[in-house]
């Protein structure tokens, strides 16, 4: 069974600093992995996926992730924080035994960038 | 724009109340999913349609759930005899071929 985990309820950072939002993941198979962020009362936006290629993933709103296949992480980063990212950030896996690419969502994080 | 109208948006019902939810997308996507988000936690899958086939269901789906999608386009989620831990934001999301899944922005259900 495929799974993810994002081992922060929040990350606070300064508007400006980078931000570095965390995600491990646990898969049978090719791992496809995702991030998409929710602002309140909203459903989920796509930001970036990783498929395979390049490790390190650029996406919308400048947002960028970092696969790792030794240490089986996919961190979502971003240089320069901006205070309309304060949002609630999930990494997903694509589960893979079915075929039908479901996603297997992470718990979630509250980033909150402060001014 | 999300590509997914979902109706309605909030939903506030007694316990025991039947309830429907309806999910539109906008162009033609032969895949669709639901979602349930309940506080603090990230989407879990519910069920899943090709065109108007529905080729996987949760064990989160109990009897009192069912989904149709009739003609391949909209599809309603129903609830029976609703329970206080129906509570939750039910998402829809689509996807064309291998492009990633496109969330609505989902029905809030409240129990009382």
């Amino acid at each position: 069974a495929q799974s993810v985990a994002q081992p922060e309820d929040q990350v606070n950072v300064a508007e400006g600093n980078p931000l570095t939002v965390k995600c491990t993941y646990s898969v049978s198979g090719n791992p496809y992995l995702f991030w998409y962020v929710q602002y309140p009362n909203r459903g989920l936006q796509f930001l970036l996926k990783y498929i395979t290629g390049d490790n390190l993933v650029k996406g919308s709103y400048g947002f960028e992730a970092e696969f790792n296949k030794s240490q089986t992480s996919f961190h979502l980063k971003k240089p320069s924080a901006l205070v309309s990212d304060s949002a609630l950030y999930f990494c997903a896996v694509r589960d893979n035994d079915t075929g039908f690419q479901k996603l297997v969502f992470g718990t979630g994080t509250r980033l909150l960038v402060s001014p | 724009d999300t590509g997914v109208s979902q109706d309605p948006r909030h939903k506030i019902t007694k316990r025991g109340q039947n309830v429907t939810f309806r999910c539109d997308p906008i162009s033609e996507h032969n895949r669709l999913y639901w979602y349930r988000q309940t506080l603090g936690q990230g989407p879990e899958f519910l069920t899943y349609f090709q065109n108007e086939a529905q080729l996987e269901k949760s064990r989160l789906l109990s009897n009192r759930f069912s989904a149709e999608r009739p003609k391949g386009s909209f599809s309603t989620l129903e609830i029976q005899r609703t329970e206080q831990g129906d509570s939750a934001m039910y998402l829809c999301a689509v996807r064309r071929g291998d492009q990633p899944q496109h969330f609505g922005d989902g029905t809030r259900l409240s129990i009382l």
